[in-house]
């Protein structure tokens, strides 16, 4: 069973918000909620990564509803260089010797 | 600052080649890992080293598939008598050790067995 379902693809334009939703129905308690974005030709890099409510960094913020069943990844403001494979990971807060567990990702596409 | 490095860049082998991926860590990094990526999907893990003990191997496809990390800084990921399922990008991520770290990627290694 998949612990995450994320659309195939979106598309965006530049300047504008972009929300990429993430399904889990079966978080565990103990999971947390992290997202990764990769460029082709290079490995996926740490983006954000939450339990609940909302959090916040440089880059982007996460939203997690109160059931935890979903998470939705908000970029501002996006541009060209933010078109990438987005990830969306749940499992036990990363400690030394977690490996991560990825699914398939949703393609975000921005236009001019 | 260095990132994870990995070499070469690119492989191409011959089905029954051996071939050996190399992966330089962030220095300081205990943890190490490696995954593979095939055309289209997200990395699968393959196996973990902290330090230069291989902790977990089950990821690992076949008995083909050998990984070390002798001196507990630069890994090696061995694949004996390549067959063409072994195409893919194969990604080696470090992290610090403790808890709430998120792993470095390096670019990765493609492998093309023809």
């Amino acid at each position: 069973l998949a612990k995450t379902t994320q659309p195939i693809s979106m598309d965006s334009y530049e300047g504008q918000e972009v929300n990429i939703t993430c399904s889990h129905n079966n978080i565990a308690t103990n999971d947390y909620i992290t997202w990764y974005q990769q460029f082709p030709s290079q490995g996926p890099r740490f983006i954000i990564q939450g339990y609940k409510t909302k959090v916040t960094n440089e880059v982007a913020s996460l939203f997690i509803p109160a059931d935890r069943k979903s998470s939705t990844l908000s970029l501002p403001r996006v541009s060209l260089s933010d078109t990438a494979v987005y990830y969306c990971l749940v499992g036990e807060r990363p400690g030394a010797n977690s490996k991560l567990t990825f699914g398939k990702g949703i393609t975000l596409s921005v236009r001019p | 600052g260095a990132g994870v490095s990995q070499s070469p860049r690119y492989k191409v082998a011959k089905r029954g080649q051996d071939v050996a991926l190399r992966c330089d860590p962030i220095s300081g990094h205990v943890s190490l890992f490696w995954y593979q990526q095939a055309l289209g999907q997200g990395p699968e893990f393959l196996t973990y080293f902290q330090n230069e003990a291989q902790l977990d191997k089950s990821g690992l496809p076949s008995d083909r598939f050998f990984a070390e990390r002798p001196e507990g800084s630069v890994s090696t990921l061995k694949i004996q008598r390549t067959q063409q399922e072994d195409s893919a990008v194969y990604l080696c991520a470090s992290r610090l050790a403790g808890a709430y770290n998120e792993q470095f990627f390096g670019p990765g290694t493609r492998l093309t067995v023809l």
